[in-house]
């Protein structure tokens, strides 16, 4: 099965700061990665597919690159409302794995 | 509008069966994989396995396999998710998922939860 690390698990910032989040697969996985954001007690919600690709109604300083096994999410300045938990999802060849989850904090 | 609904929060007993259910609406439930994640409690979320109810095409995460049955009944739009004996480690929240077709398999729209508390 493919393992996804994600990391940092946890990390600190204020609004205005660029923060990146990434993840690495265990394998190459080609784009088959997308990112989401969970706020508490809600169902997650997806930022990004096929690595960069920004879903209906994001904004756009939410932003993925990567291919193969490494992968990044950027958010180029931050707002009060991106305070959550970030996932990454790999999804290549119809199996799927999180990663561990970083929980994004206000400094 | 597509919306997945699911069944309400259970609380059951150790060695106890379950099922429930999430409700789609608003595209063809047929054309789309439906998902099931877990996330314990203060914990992550594990992706559990999928479904393709045109077909019943089923599945799933090695971890999973054998610890829950997933099924669909594309009459009424429906998915499951059931356990024939829970243990109180299956305690966690429990969400369905719509996967994409096009570009990425990834699920878009998510089921509000079901809160599954297996306690003796």
């Amino acid at each position: 099965a493919i393992q996804m690390t994600q990391s940092p698990s946890s990390l600190s910032a204020s609004v205005g700061d660029r923060v990146t989040i990434t993840c690495r697969a265990s394998q190459g996985i080609r784009n088959d990665l997308g990112w989401y954001q969970q706020k508490p007690g809600k169902a997650p919600k997806l930022l990004i597919y096929a690595a960069s690709s920004l879903q209906s109604g994001v904004p756009s300083r939410f932003s993925g690159s990567g291919s193969g096994t490494d992968f990044t999410l950027t958010i180029s300045s931050l707002q009060p409302e991106d305070f959550a938990t970030y996932y990454c999802l790999q999804d290549y060849n119809y199996s799927y794995t999180f990663g561990q989850g970083t929980k994004l904090e206000i400094k | 509008e597509v919306q997945l609904v699911q069944s309400g929060a259970e609380v059951k007993k150790p060695g106890e069966s379950l099922k429930i259910s999430c409700k789609g609406s608003g595209y063809s439930f047929t054309s789309y994989w439906i998902g099931w994640v877990r996330q314990m409690p203060g914990k992550g979320l594990e992706w559990m396995g999928i479904i393709y109810p045109g077909d019943s095409d089923t599945r799933y995460s090695p971890s999973f396999q054998g610890q829950v049955t997933i099924s669909a009944d594309k009459s009424i739009s429906t998915a499951y998710l059931q356990w024939s004996s829970l243990k109180a480690s299956d305690t966690a929240m429990y969400y369905c998922a719509r996967h994409m077709t096009t570009v990425t398999t990834l699920p878009d729209y998510w089921g509000q939860g079901t809160l599954v508390t297996v306690s003796s």
